[in-house]
């Protein structure tokens, strides 16, 4: 069974600090897609980046970053000068592969709530 | 470009009663997501649809769960006799398969804003 674990309930920090999220995974699959999603108080959903199991490069999108590491099966995103409107709750999520071979629904942690002080 | 929308966006009804919510996705989005989201947690898959087909369901789906998507456009899920325990957000995704020829970025879901539903 495919599973996603992100440690960290809830996180403070205040404005222009760096800050981690931690996510770690669980699957049997060797094809597999990991994600990070927003939520912000709004409520919806916002997705943030897609990482493929077979491409191990980090990636940065301005203040964004993400470290995928297969040896320890975890995929965490820094926020770099964390400002107030990042505070959100913050989701990891793994996608599963159907019978078919395609993957598809996604299998989330239970999500990490960020808050920015300012 | 018209992200996913959901309707209604909260809904207040008696324990018994049946409620309908729907979903309308990304226009060219073959592939149609619902799922749960109860406080404190994230959202959990319900099922889903590649064009009109209902391909999966989720165990969460009981009986008193009914979802459809007669033209493989919009979709609507039904409870029918409601209870206390149903009441959660109802989120919907879309996607691209990566099966539709010449496309990128398939699997990437995208989410409406949901639907509130309290029992009462």
């Amino acid at each position: 069974a495919q599973k996603v674990t992100q440690a960290q309930t809830e996180i403070s920090v205040v404005e222009k600090e760096d800050v981690t999220l931690d996510c770690v995974y669980e699957t049997r699959d060797t094809t597999y897609y990991l994600f990070w999603y927003k939520q912000p108080p709004s409520g919806e959903l916002v997705f943030l980046i897609r990482r493929n199991s077979f491409d191990e490069q980090n990636e940065i999108s301005g203040r964004y970053s993400w470290n995928f590491q297969k040896s320890t099966s975890s995929f965490n995103f820094t926020i770099t000068a964390s400002q107030v409107v990042d505070s959100a709750v913050y989701f990891c999520a793994l996608s599963e592969r159907n019978s078919g071979g395609s993957n598809y629904k996604l299998t989330f942690g239970k999500g990490t709530l960020l808050t920015v002080n300012p | 470009d018209t992200g996913v929308s959901q309707n209604p966006r909260h809904k207040i009804t008696k324990r018994g009663q049946n409620v309908t919510f729907r979903c309308d996705p990304i226009s060219e989005h073959n592939r149609l997501y619902w799922y749960r989201q109860t406080l404190g947690q994230g959202p959990e898959f319900l099922t889903y649809f590649q064009n009109e087909a209902q391909l999966e369901k989720s165990r969460l789906l009981s009986d008193r769960f009914s979802a459809e998507r007669p033209k493989g456009s919009f979709s609507t899920l039904e409870i029918q006799r409601t209870e206390q325990g149903d009441s959660a957000m109802y989120l919907c995704a879309s996607s691209l398969s990566p099966q539709t020829s010449g496309r990128a970025r398939p699997y990437e879901q995208y989410f409406g804003p949901g639907t509130r539903l309290t029992v009462t």
